[in-house]
């Protein structure tokens, strides 16, 4: 059992470069998030889904892109990088249908735009 | 809209010394969950807080919910240099997804 599990760790990209944060979990969890977190501060929602095929916005979605084709996979993609987008990514699942499940999160993707 | 305030911002303590971190919410909460963020690493679930004047324990990290559920606490007795990092207690949306939205958390320092 992995977990949530992210990749790249670590990424460098160019200015206008696009690019896709991978997203995998396997333990059936309906609930999927993406988070950006900027240094010394909490996470911002980006991106959310309730279940394959089904996706919102979150509060800071501009320049991003998500799917969710399949339970396990919820990748984020970047359209055309910025230096504003240099920061941690962390995904996040947890069960639906009750609440008193906390999420789980990945390990992170280090994103830095030059 | 809702907010829930986290205080002390930061807060610096010796090895041995207890810790103590606040979370104020101007409305009525239906729940509240707690997560440490370890320097470099990710947001790990702590605990969620249902009941009105709930308290849990995990060995030495006590939880609390307050009785109107509009506030809860994060008291650490004794604390050891792995309690270093950052402890959120985001705000958990309604409706069905409950998505998380976090401030920016109490950073704790244990010194040695």
């Amino acid at each position: 059992n992995a977990g949530v599990t992210q990749t790249p760790k670590f990424q460098v990209l160019k200015t206008g470069q696009s690019m896709t944060l991978q997203c995998a979990q396997d333990m059936n969890h309906e609930y999927m998030s993406w988070y950006r977190q900027d240094p010394g501060m909490g996470l911002r929602l980006i991106h959310y889904s309730v279940g394959a095929g089904i996706t919102d916005q979150g509060e800071v979605p501009n320049g991003y892109n998500v799917s969710r084709s399949t339970t396990e996979d919820f990748p984020l993609r970047l359209l055309s990088a910025a230096p504003s987008q240099t920061s941690v990514y962390f995904c996040a699942s947890r069960k639906s249908g009750t609440t008193n499940y906390g999420y789980t999160f990945g390990s992170g993707t280090r994103l830095t735009v030059v | 809209g809702q907010q829930v305030m986290q205080i002390p911002q930061y807060q610096h303590v010796q090895e041995g010394e207890d810790f103590t971190t606040y979370c104020n919410s101007s409305t009525t909460l239906s729940n509240i969950q707690w997560y440490k963020q370890r320097p470099g690493g990710h947001p790990v679930f702590l605990i969620q807080l249902v009941k009105s004047g709930e308290v849990k324990k995990q060995k030495r990290l006590t939880f609390q919910f307050g009785e109107a559920k509009k506030n809860s606490s994060l008291h650490i007795t004794a604390t050891q240099t792995t309690d270093v990092g950052t402890y959120f207690c985001p705000l958990l949306a309604s409706g069905s997804a409950r998505q998380l939205t976090f401030g920016s958390g109490t950073q704790l320092t244990v010194l040695p």
